[in-house]
């Protein structure tokens, strides 16, 4: 069945350094990913995507993700963090096996502090 | 201009009422999606419709009912309303038919529904 894992709950990091928040897929077919971030009482924003081409796919807001095939994973990243990035993120995947439904990741809280 | 829009923000209400929520985009997309967000912040889709039309029927209880007078319409009509029913619905959409795969969706800023 198509998953989409997001392995940490939580991730702390200090303003000005590197962040990553993690995502790992399963699906059948070739993924379509997807990030999203949830501000505070706020609906989804889409942050970027991958459908084909370079892995390294770049976003909004200074974001970019790295699609690994063989690891199965679309970590997303930024090289420096902004307090202002502090938020929920959501990895999702879509891919023939599921009719293209999105598969929700259960999201990754954000903190960064100054 | 507000792309995907709902109505009302926060909506709160009694056991047994029956509530209405409202879903505009102005984006010319052709497909509509209905999600439900639980405390714990899971995302679970709903339904879906492409030009008016359903196409995602998620195990959801009968007493909710989307209805789409156009595509650029979406509401959520939910009778009997029970105290499990309490989360944030999320209304979104997305160019083309889902079955395109690489189609972003685009999100409304949520109805906060608590039921007492």
């Amino acid at each position: 069945a198509q998953s989409v894992a997001q392995p940490e709950d939580q991730v702390n990091v200090a303003e000005g350094n590197p962040l990553t928040v993690k995502c790992t897929y399963s699906v059948s077919g070739n993924p379509y990913l997807f990030w999203y971030v949830q501000y505070p009482n706020r609906g989804l924003q889409f942050l970027l995507k991958y459908i084909t081409g370079d892995n390294l796919v770049k976003g909004s807001y200074g974001f970019e993700a790295e699609f690994n095939k063989s690891q199965t994973s679309f970590h997303l990243k930024k090289p420096s963090a902004l307090v202002s990035d502090s938020a929920l993120y959501f990895c999702a995947v879509r891919d023939i096996s599921s009719n293209y439904q999105l598969i929700w990741g259960a999201g990754t809280k954000l903190i960064i502090k100054p | 201009d507000t792309a995907v829009s709902q109505t009302p923000k926060y909506l709160v209400t009694q056991m047994g009422n029956d509530k209405s929520i409202k879903c505009e985009q102005n984006l010319g997309h052709d497909t509509m999606y209905w999600y439900k967000q639980d405390s714990k912040k899971f995302l679970k889709i709903m339904f879906s419709y492409n030009n008016k039309e359903l196409i995602i029927n998620e195990t959801v209880p009968n007493r909710f009912s989307p209805k789409s007078p156009d595509k650029a319409h979406l509401n959520l009509h939910i009778n009997s309303l029970e105290l499990g029913d309490s989360a944030v619905y999320f209304c979104a959409s997305s160019q083309d038919s889902q079955w395109s795969g690489a189609d972003t969706q685009y999100f409304g800023p949520g109805t906060r529904l608590t039921v007492l």
